[in-house]
């Protein structure tokens, strides 16, 4: 069972809308969650990294939160923009566990 | 400042040959870490280097082995390649362990 899970698989929303994904993890111990954005084709770009002690941190439109305690976290993208259609990948630790990503499509 | 550089960004290659991959860090960062990426098992880590030193290592077989330079630039080596090899491989860097890493753009490998 991956150690890092996110939900929901893929998400389809209007322009302008707001939405929050998910990511569960049973990591131990934890050392910090990384947030990333992956265009089709193209490497991952960093959204936000945040260590246990971090409960939130925002990235312009990407809002992450961190709950240590009951091991989640969430992405939540403001206003959205046809330019967020992407993956969203949820990552645990320096050793990088991932989770399968969030495919989000932007319709107008 | 330049980013990440990752050479080839495409190679096709036959079941049994052997590959090598070349990524070029951020001036200034020395931690590479390299993963692999298919539709089937997403993204995988498979090794960090910092300061020409192995520091982590992912579930991979020995076929896949790594190298960090003195100057910083890290190649990939995969041997005997198998088809289930055939991934986009992407390199990342940070100026250290634990601090946030910056992506290249990947190299696509199709083992035929």
């Amino acid at each position: 069972k991956n150690q890092v899970e996110q939900s929901p698989q893929s998400l389809i929303i209007l322009e302008g809308k707001n939405c929050t994904l998910q990511c569960n993890y049973t990591v131990s111990p934890f050392s910090n969650l990384r947030w990333y954005k992956q265009d089709t084709g193209r490497g991952p770009v960093s959204l936000t990294i945040m260590t246990f002690s971090e409960n939130t941190k925002s990235n312009g439109r990407y809002t992450a939160t961190l709950d240590a305690d009951t091991k989640q976290s969430s992405l939540h993208i403001t206003a959205s923009q046809l330019s967020d259609s992407a993956s969203y990948i949820c990552v645990v630790n320096n050793d990088m566990r991932f989770g399968a990503g969030t495919r989000l499509t932007v319709k107008p | 400042k330049a980013g990440v550089t990752q050479t080839p960004r495409y190679l096709i290659k036959t079941r049994g040959q052997q590959v090598t991959l070349s990524c070029s860090p951020i001036s200034g960062h020395r931690s590479v870490s390299w993963y692999q990426q298919t539709p089937g098992q997403g993204l995988q880590f498979l090794f960090e280097y910092f300061s020409e030193t192995q520091r982590n290592k992912g579930n991979f077989p020995g076929r896949f082995s790594g190298r960090q330079f003195s100057n910083s630039r890290s190649e990939m080596n995969v041997s005997t390649l198998e088809l289930g090899d055939s991934a986009l491989y992407l390199c990342a860097s940070s100026w250290r362990t634990g601090l946030e890493q910056y992506f290249g753009p990947g190299t696509r490998l199709t083992v035929t």
